[in-house]
């Protein structure tokens, strides 16, 4: 069973770009949130989605935004980079949202270095 | 604000010695708790979790975790670690209640030395 996928795994931009994130959670699974993972904030969750509708949010700004297809698969954008949003971000699947089943299966991560 | 704290953040242990981390939350009511832990090269994945019932919780790889609700705490234990033990260690809790979102502590890097 494959498990969950993120692409690209680095990529580097400059400030003011954008950039695109993908994550194909393991099949069947239809929940996928996103965390953003930084050595002095630690993991800090972003947002989740669920059947393709944003199911809960944190506390980010409105350049952090995402999306759910049909197929599960999601992807997150952040427009108008800024130094700070240097991370890893990671993304975690689970078969109906964490909060029932008690696990999230994570991805590998996309690092993200903003210069 | 809700938060977790990992009291330690860099453990060394020598192996077959007796591991405790320690992990507090700072929410009221009803809270979900969870171990994940990320070894070298490898995603994180889950280690244990409590959501009710018996406050003594087994994992894997011989893990186990103690809820004490008197002292918002949910630490981390084994026995006698070993050296394929060396690994960074997350504790995670969320609200019970509605509008639940994971909130995570800083993690406590793990070595064990052979």
């Amino acid at each position: 069973k494959a498990g969950v996928t993120q692409t690209p795994r680095y990529l580097i931009k400059t400030r003011g770009q954008q950039v695109t994130l993908s994550c194909s959670p393991i099949s069947g699974h239809r929940s996928v949130s996103w965390y953003q993972q930084t050595p002095g904030q630690g993991l800090q969750f972003l947002f989740e989605y669920f059947s393709e509708t944003q199911r809960n949010k944190g506390n980010f700004p409105g350049r952090f935004s995402g999306r759910q297809f049909s197929n599960s698969r999601s992807e997150m954008n952040v427009s108008t980079l800024e130094l700070g949003d240097s991370a890893l971000y990671l993304c975690a699947s689970s078969l109906v949202g964490h909060s029932n089943t008690g696990e999230l299966f994570f991805g590998e991560g996309s690092r993200l270095t903003v210069l | 604000a809700q938060s977790v704290s990992q009291h330690n953040h860099h453990v060394i242990l020598s192996e077959a010695a007796s591991l405790e981390l320690g992990c507090n939350y700072s929410y009221g009511g009803t809270v979900n708790l969870f171990w994940y832990v990320q070894y070298p090269g490898q995603h994180l994945q889950l280690l244990l979790k409590y959501f009710s019932g018996d406050p003594l919780v087994k994992g894997i790889k011989g893990f186990e975790a103690e809820f004490i609700k008197s002292k918002f705490s949910f630490n981390l234990r084994k026995p006698s670690v070993q050296w394929s033990d060396t690994a960074e260690y997350f504790c995670a809790a969320e609200n019970a209640g509605n509008n639940r979102k994971l909130i995570w502590g800083l993690g406590t890097s793990l070595a064990v030395n052979p």
